[in-house]
């Protein structure tokens, strides 16, 4: 079954320290996204990258850090300069056309 | 700027009432507006597409329209099974980011 898988479910990050969220697809997908969802708010676009080897920044970049190396991976990583990382973060991605966004089942970040 | 801002931020109806949910939106050049539905813990599960005014899609008791400002989501006769957040999200004409409302919680008691 083809879909986007991010582990871990839960990572707990102390304070200074930085993490990295993983984000795998096998759907052939062109574009892959990291989106930052706090409560009683909207998705909130963290990078984004349309090509391997390329990605622009979202709304919220400070504090995160990416790659895209390979067309199925698009990891991220929460910096120690993130100053309220505690939040539940969404993989997507999508074909470059007319299409919506699939979504990864996300990973709980919390600060101990 | 694009923006999606979903009314009411949370609804809950009694088995069998059936209601609405409003997604208004100021999207350039709106190539698509998408619903989610988002389960607690969980990602967002696609639901539909919709991109041009008059347009309507139906999914069991679910039924998403749009105009050119707005996008309503009927839900018929809910179950408590329907009970989940609901996402809003468009996408500009120059673009393939999403941009997404806050959400509706939509909870239905049996």
């Amino acid at each position: 079954d083809g879909g986007i898988t991010q582990s871990p479910k839960y990572l707990f990050r102390k304070e200074g320290q930085n993490v990295t969220l993983s984000c795998e697809q096998n759907l052939n997908h062109d574009a892959m996204y990291w989106y930052r969802q706090d409560p009683g708010q909207g998705l909130r676009l963290i990078y984004y990258s349309q090509i391997v080897n390329d990605f622009q920044k979202g709304d919220i970049a400070e504090g995160y850090s990416v790659s895209r190396e390979k067309k199925e991976s698009f990891p991220l990583t929460v910096t120690s300069a993130q100053k309220n990382p505690t939040a539940f973060y969404l993989c997507a991605s999508s074909t470059t056309g007319e299409y919506g966004y699939t979504f990864g089942s996300g990973t709980r970040l919390t600060v101990v | 700027e694009d923006q999606v801002t979903q009314s009411p931020e949370a609804l809950r109806l009694q088995e069998g009432e059936s209601s609405s949910l409003n997604c208004s939106y100021t999207v350039s050049g709106l190539r698509g507006l998408f619903w989610y539905r988002q389960d607690p813990g969980k990602g967002p599960e696609f639901l539909f597409t919709l991109y041009s005014a008059g347009e309507e899609k139906e999914k069991e008791r679910l039924k998403a329209t749009l105009t050119k400002k707005e996008s309503f989501l009927h839900i018929t006769a809910p179950k408590p099974e329907d009970s989940a957040t609901y996402l809003c999200a468009g996408r500009a004409s120059n673009d393939y980011k999403l941009s997404f409302g806050a959400g509706t919680t939509v909870t239905v008691r049996a």
